[in-house]
């Protein structure tokens, strides 16, 4: 299938080691944050959301940390396997007009070497 | 249990021609989105439904695009008269809550839509 993100900016790391990939968000009004997994030819896949009032949130393998003060996101995966290269987006919630919107960063593209 | 469901999976159209993207939302979601994903970017915001109603349509480019949830569940998003600027990936999303609620929301595959 057609790749997502052929020109996007890219993290290459070694089978077994921590990935961290980060996120600068724009709105400060944004008060809910959620980390997509994007595979090839697939929808953006849920991994992880954190809320404004929290600083740290862990899930199997990954963390998300929010850093409100510079408008900073990352999440961190623990042992990096294959099957996580993919395209990994973050996404900001902000209230607009009659409910809310997920605007989207412009994703990181994660390669695994076995 | 299933997943955001959306067809068909390609379409490929002439310019000028119609189109009509289907998604069918994961039962019993409130919410209901539409993005548009250009390649090498993320999804643009285009339009949500809460139960049948449109809400908000502030992110759809023009007039020739319209969207409907007339039951409250599947929704079609109409092209009209497409141009070759309107070939993207179209995702739908839904999720369990309505307005302001912080939950995620869940996208289906998408529509992979080529103007010629």
């Amino acid at each position: 299938g057609e790749s997502v993100g052929l020109h996007l900016p890219t993290l290459s790391v070694q089978e077994g080691d921590n990935s961290i990939i980060n996120c600068a968000y724009s709105n400060s009004a944004s008060d809910y944050f959620i980390w997509y997994k994007q595979e090839s030819g697939k929808g953006p896949q849920f991994i992880i959301d954190i809320r404004s009032n929290m600083d740290k949130r862990q899930g199997q393998r990954v963390t998300v940390l929010l850093n409100k003060t510079v408008k900073h996101l990352s999440l961190q995966i623990a042992a990096t396997q294959p099957g996580d290269s993919a395209v990994y987006f973050c996404a900001e919630n902000t209230p607009h007009n009659a409910g809310n919107m997920l605007t989207f960063g412009g994703g990181t593209r994660l390669m695994v070497k076995p | 249990g299933a997943g955001v469901s959306q067809s068909p999976r390609y379409k490929v159209a002439k310019r000028g021609q119609d189109v009509a993207l289907r998604c069918d939302p994961i039962s019993g979601h409130v919410s209901l989105f539409w993005y548009q994903q250009a390649l090498g970017q993320g999804p643009e915001f285009l339009t949500y439904f809460q139960n049948e109603a449109q809400l908000d349509k502030s992110g759809l480019p023009s007039d020739r695009f319209f969207a409907e949830r007339p039951e409250g569940s599947v929704s079609t998003l109409k092209i009209q008269r497409t141009q070759q600027e309107d070939s993207a990936v179209y995702l739908c999303a839904s999720s369990s809550q309505g307005s302001y609620s912080n939950q995620p929301q869940h996208f289906g595959d998408g529509t992979r839509l080529s103007i010629l």
